[in-house]
């Protein structure tokens, strides 16, 4: 398996602009997790999805942000409008809900707001 | 509120020198992770704790778990320039529902 997959790996855009990252979680995983990695916040979850279900956002920052999971094997995590404390670097894992493992994460991606 | 709290946050080591890491937790959990992260690179999973008095070894580290303590330790013994990274424990709250502590930075110097 390759993984926990995210695209793009890095995303420079202006402030304003509407930014959308992407991941595709390991084959067969029923959790999937975001978080946001900051130096001053450090690591923070934002949503968790089981089953493609969204179970707790409570982490979701503000109402600019949204995630979606339309099927297993695919989610999104939404910026609109996106602004300079945004950046960060965004982090999505997934994991066997039930199972007596970890949850494995991707190579995260850089979203810089200028 | 959850707190998730490591000690030290930096930590800077002389080769060959044995260290401990400490995480302290406020919730009721039996179940633990530790993770390694290199600069600029994701977490890699190096321990998965699953019961009170779960020890687990790995090469230089082990980590441990107390959970009537709510105390997790991860100790590094005779430490090597290549254990450099940053280590972050999370407590496993629900389902998988992980929450991070806020890392240990650490440093093996020559």
């Amino acid at each position: 398996d390759a993984g926990v997959i995210q695209s793009p790996r890095h995303e420079v855009t202006e402030m304003g602009q509407e930014v959308t990252l992407r991941c595709k979680p390991i084959s067969g995983h029923n959790s999937l997790f975001w978080y946001r990695q900051t130096m001053m916040r450090g690591l923070e979850l934002l949503i968790y999805f089981n089953n493609n279900v969204p179970i707790d956002d409570s982490g979701m920052p503000e109402d600019r942000f949204s995630a979606k999971m339309p099927n297993a094997s695919f989610s999104t995590l939404k910026i609109q409008p996106s602004e300079p404390r945004d950046s960060a670097v965004y982090f999505c894992a997934s994991s066997l809900q039930g199972a007596i493992t970890e949850a494995f994460f991707g190579q995260g991606t850089r979203l810089t707001v200028v | 509120e959850l707190k998730v709290e490591q000690n030290p946050l930096f930590l800077s080591m002389q080769e060959g020198k044995n260290y401990t890491i400490y995480c302290n937790y406020s919730t009721t959990s039996d179940r633990l992770y530790w993770y390694r992260q290199d600069p600029g690179k994701s977490l890699e999973s190096l321990f998965v704790l699953l019961s009170n008095g779960a020890v687990k070894q790995e090469g230089r580290l082990m980590a441990s778990l107390d959970t009537k303590a709510r105390l997790s330790t991860l100790h590094i013994t005779a430490a090597v320039h290549d254990l450099s990274a940053t280590y972050f424990c999370a407590v496993d709250i629900s389902h998988n529902d992980m929450r991070f502590g806020a890392g240990t930075r650490l440093t093996v110097k020559p």
